[in-house]
């Protein structure tokens, strides 16, 4: 079993539908948590970055951690064509010190 | 805006010769990454390094080795490159361990 596991789609919605990405990983210590959005041919750009359980908004985008369930996810609201791309999970913490990536999801927002 | 820099983009060597990937970044920052990235899988942590004249073997693999003489620049080399390097290298750059990673855009290395 892969320490974190993502459905690497692709995930196509319309345009102005919300999205709702999601990894589960196996390891209870992890406690920093972080969502990375990649567009073809460019290095990921980190989207939120967040610390143990609960919820972060920052405009279209919330992360949300479930430590008891050992699962996260983004959600994307009024998703735009300009979404598109692969969006990949990352988490760290206790003896890993360097984030365990997963292998990311494809998403297609279509107008 | 990106503030790590790497170079070559896009690279098609032959088999059997010996190169260098550059990373730069302007940040200041003591930790530094090489991860390996093919399509639709997990990044793969190919070395890091804690700072200057520091640097360790990641997960995966490999025939390459690193350096870092300077904080600033953290080179890949390697030594006879085979087809089964043909991939995606990414370098990365971080304040300290679990804080988020700032990547480069990467050089897409093609042997042939």
């Amino acid at each position: 079993q892969k320490e974190v596991e993502q459905d690497p789609g692709p995930l196509s919605v319309p345009e102005g539908a919300i999205v709702s990405l999601n990894c589960t990983y196996s390891n209870s210590a992890f406690q920093y948590f972080m969502w990375y959005r990649q567009y073809s041919r460019k290095g990921p750009e980190l989207l939120m970055y967040t610390y143990s359980s609960g919820n972060k908004e920052d405009g279209r985008f919330t992360a949300q951690v479930d430590k008891s369930s050992k699962y996260i996810s983004l959600f994307i609201r009024d998703s735009q064509p300009s979404d598109s791309a692969t969006y990949l999970c990352a988490m760290s913490g206790g003896g890993s010190y360097i984030p365990t990536f997963g292998r990311g999801t494809s998403l297609i927002v279509h107008p | 805006e990106a503030d790590i820099y790497q170079t070559p983009r896009y690279l098609v060597i032959g088999t059997g010769k010996k190169i260098t990937l550059e990373c730069s970044q302007t940040m200041g920052h003591d930790k530094m990454y090489w991860y390996q990235q093919d399509p639709g899988m997990e990044l793969h942590l190919i070395h890091y390094s804690y700072g200057v004249n520091s640097t360790e073997k990641g997960d995966l693999s490999s025939e390459s080795t690193v350096s870092r003489i300077r904080t600033e620049h953290f080179p890949l080399t390697l030594e006879s490159a085979r087809p089964s390097h043909t991939s995606q290298y990414l370098c990365a750059s971080s304040e300290t361990f679990n804080s988020p990673l700032h990547f480069g855009n990467g050089t897409r290395l093609t042997v042939t």
